[in-house]
C-alpha cells in the first residue's frame, strides 16, 4: 500500500496567520495521462470529511482563494494564506492514484 | 441538491454482520462511482472499496476481501455496504462518498454524514 505521511501532526494557527502541511507519498502519484491523484480533504469536528482540493491544487467548488495547493510527484502542500476561525478541523491527504486509495494520518488543526 | 443521505447507527454483536445504506439523491445515481470509508473513534481515514452503479462492478481493499460486499439497487438509487464476521476493531464510522469523475480527478466529492456502526 502506498504510505501518506503528513507533517505536523497538530499545527496552532493565531487567526490572520499562516498555516502549511505537508503530505509525502511512498510512490509517485503522477499517472500516464499527466493528472497526479492527490487530494485534500478537511473533516470539521462532528463532521464527514470535505473535499478542498483536487488534482494538487484545483479548489473544489465554495473552497474559498486563501487554500491552495502544489507539489508534484510524491511531495505536496497544502497552505492556508490566512487562517481562519472556521477552518479548525482535521485535513487529509488522500492519494487516488494507487489501490487500495489512502490516506495520510491526518494534521489536527487549532486557532490559538 | 446533491447529497447522500445513510441510515442509522448500529449496534451488533461479535461474529455478526451490519449493512448499512446510502441514498443518493440530486444527481444520476448510476453516473458515479460510490467508495466507503470508514473510521474508528479517535482515528483516521481508512477506504475500504468501491462500487460502480452501473455496471455492479465493485473493487476492495484487501484488507476487507472475503468480508465486504458493496451492491447498488438503481431503482432505489441507493447503495449498501454489509461487513460480515464483525469484531471489536469494526467498530466505526462509516462513510460513503461519491467519486465525483473527471471533473474532479475522481476525488471524493460528496460524502454522506455517517453511520455509527458499534460491535459489542
Amino acid at each position: 500500500d502506498i504510505g501518506m505521511t503528513q507533517t505536523p501532526l497538530s499545527l496552532s494557527v493565531t487567526p490572520g496567520q499562516p498555516a502549511s502541511i505537508s503530505c509525502k507519498s511512498s510512490q509517485s502519484l503522477l499517472h500516464g495521462n499527466r493528472k497526479t491523484y492527490l487530494y485534500w480533504y478537511l473533516q470539521k469536528p462532528g463532521q464527514s470529511p470535505q473535499l478542498l482540493i483536487h488534482e494538487v491544487s484545483s479548489r473544489f467548488s465554495g473552497v474559498p482563494d486563501r487554500f491552495s495547493g502544489s507539489g508534484s510527484g510524491t511531495d505536496f502542500t497544502l497552505k492556508i494564506s490566512r487562517v481562519e476561525a472556521e477552518d479548525v478541523g482535521v485535513y487529509y491527504c488522500m492519494q487516488g492514484r494507487h489501490l487500495p486509495y489512502t490516506f495520510g494520518q491526518g494534521t489536527k488543526l487549532e486557532i490559538k | 441538491q446533491v447529497q447522500l443521505v445513510q441510515s442509522g447507527a448500529e449496534v451488533k454483536k461479535p461474529g455478526a454482520s451490519v449493512k448499512v445504506s446510502c441514498k443518493a439523491s440530486g444527481y444520476t445515481f448510476i453516473d458515479s462511482d460510490i467508495n466507503w470509508v470508514r473510521q474508528a473513534p479517535g482515528h483516521g481515514l481508512e477506504w475500504m472499496g468501491w462500487m460502480n452503479p452501473n455496471s455492479g462492478n465493485t473493487g476492495y481493499a484487501q484488507k476487507f476481501q472475503g468480508r465486504v460486499t458493496m451492491t447498488g439497487d438503481t431503482t432505489l438509487s441507493t447503495a449498501s455496504m454489509e461487513l460480515s464476521s464483525l469484531t471489536s476493531e469494526d467498530t466505526a464510522v462509516y462513510y460513503c462518498a461519491r467519486g465525483g469523475g473527471p471533473m474532479v480527478n475522481f476525488a471524493f466529492d460528496i460524502w454522506g454524514q455517517g453511520t455509527m456502526v458499534t460491535v459489542s
